[in-house]
């Protein structure tokens, strides 16, 4: 199976700030079917970013996606309150889908 | 505004059986284009995809290797929802479980979670 492996674990920064995230595949996505979502405490996943650089409906356009083959980047233009939370990619190329281990965007 | 609603119980005994149910409304079971998949989440596991199954002229089911000689997933058209079944579950499957709907492959829709905690 794909591993996906995230970077940085945890991210300080403030707000207004850029956030940028990355996401390392152990093998190529094929066709760029990368995801990415953001997770809030004691809530499921929210979908923003499909297809490695599409927004999902309703997702700001500070929120970014770029890469394809192994690596990837969610960016985040400049950091609002909300967007404080943790982040996820997945893969969904190759069975079984994947998800990364998370990277974690806290408030300095 | 297409909606999932996860039932079920909190707490199973080891080696019984886990069963979670998740009822769809906006959207069907049998849509062609949708997929209806179970999601766990655990500090030691992470984000963890189990299984899905989807209507394409027929009824088709995946799991992950992970679960796969013990779990269902099942559609259940007359009430347009899809269940979990997960046997001989042990501390270890102790988690959050999701339903969330694939269209095509990435998860835009998801259920509130239900914690499962597997203790005697």
């Amino acid at each position: 199976e794909i591993v996906l492996t995230q970077s940085p674990g945890t991210l300080s920064l403030s707000p207004g700030e850029r956030a940028t995230l990355s996401c390392r595949a152990s093998q190529s996505v094929s066709s760029s079917y990368l995801a990415w979502y953001q997770q809030k405490p004691g809530q499921a996943p929210r979908l923003l970013i499909y297809g490695a650089s599409s927004r999902a409906t309703g997702i700001p356009d500070r929120f970014s996606g770029s890469g394809s083959g192994t690596d990837f980047t969610l960016t985040i233009s400049r950091l609002e309150p909300e967007d404080f939370a943790v982040y996820y990619c997945q893969q969904y190329g190759t069975s079984p889908w994947t998800f990364g281990q998370g990277t974690k965007v806290e408030i300095k | 505004q297409v909606q999932l609603q996860q039932s079920g119980p909190g707490l199973v005994k080891p080696s019984q059986t886990l069963s979670l149910t998740c009822a769809i409304s906006g959207d069907s079971v049998s849509s062609n284009s949708a997929a209806w998949n179970w999601i766990r989440q655990s500090p030691s596991r992470g984000l963890e995809w189990l299984g899905r199954t989807y209507y394409r002229s027929k009824w088709y089911n995946e799991y992950a290797v992970s679960v796969k000689s013990r779990i269902t997933i099942n559609p259940d058209t007359s009430k347009n929802q899809f269940s979990l079944q997960l046997n001989s579950v042990t501390p270890e499957d102790t988690a959050v479980y999701y339903c969330a709907r694939s269209a095509p492959r990435y998860f835009d829709l998801w259920g509130r979670g239900t914690l499962v905690t597997v203790s005697s």
